[in-house]
């Protein structure tokens, strides 16, 4: 069974880096055709698609993001990380890893982790 | 972007009741929708993908309809579990979008 884990600090100051990583088991993230996708979801809101990426390289991130998103992976270590630069209070939000398959439906889920933009 | 607009924003229903959520797109996504069940605290759980596809392990009073910009989703007869916030998701173009939820709540 496909799991999902981020990772990363509960706690990032205003104008620094917000970085998680997702740790992938029980497949590789190397597999075709799936796409992985990074999710944000603001306390008491909806969902907010961030970006997704295709291992060989192929990159899609939300455009009001853009500028201050980075998507890498780690294929040796069946990881993929997301950097968000030049955070405010509007980033905090449970941020979420998940799979697109088929149709591009994200059909696993990491369980999500809180981050908290405050000084 | 694609906006996604569900309707209705809360619904209050009994258990047993058959109840239909709907979403609207903005523009012609085929059939390139997707269902979602969240409960408070939890991830989002994939119920339907392809518009009426259903996920492997979801129950078959789960159902999706639908294609081009207007898509439902039915719960036949409503099980306590099924009380939840349910968000819908296109994914035919990027940037992906989500509707802004239904919460389905217990009358």
């Amino acid at each position: 069974q496909l799991q999902l884990q981020e990772s990363g600090p509960g706690l990032v100051k205003p104008s620094e880096t917000l970085s998680l990583t997702c740790t992938v088991s029980g497949g590789s993230i190397s597999s075709s055709p799936y796409f992985w996708a990074w999710i944000r979801q603001p306390p008491g809101k909806g969902l907010e698609w961030i970006g997704s990426f295709y291992y060989s390289g192929s990159t899609y991130n939300k455009p009001s993001l853009k500028s201050r998103i980075t998507i890498s992976v780690d294929t040796s270590k069946n990881q993929f990380s997301l950097k968000l630069s030049s955070v405010t209070a509007a980033d905090t939000a449970v941020y979420y890893c998940a799979r697109q398959a088929d149709y591009n439906a994200l059909d696993f889920w990491g369980q999500g982790k809180m981050v908290t933009v405050s000084s | 972007d694609i906006q996604m607009t569900q309707s209705p924003s809360s619904v209050s229903a009994s258990v047993g009741d058959r109840v239909t959520i709907t979403c609207r797109a903005s523009q012609d996504i085929t059939k390139w929708l997707a269902w979602f069940q969240q409960k408070p605290g939890k991830a989002p759980n994939l119920l339907i993908y392809a518009a009426s596809s259903l996920q492997s392990g979801v129950p078959s009073r789960f159902s999706g309809s639908g294609s081009g910009t207007d898509f439902t989703l039915t719960i036949s007869s409503l099980q306590p579990e099924d009380f939840a916030t349910y968000y819908c998701q296109q994914a035919n173009t990027f940037p992906i979008t989500f509707g802004q939820g239904t919460r389905l709540e217990m009358k």
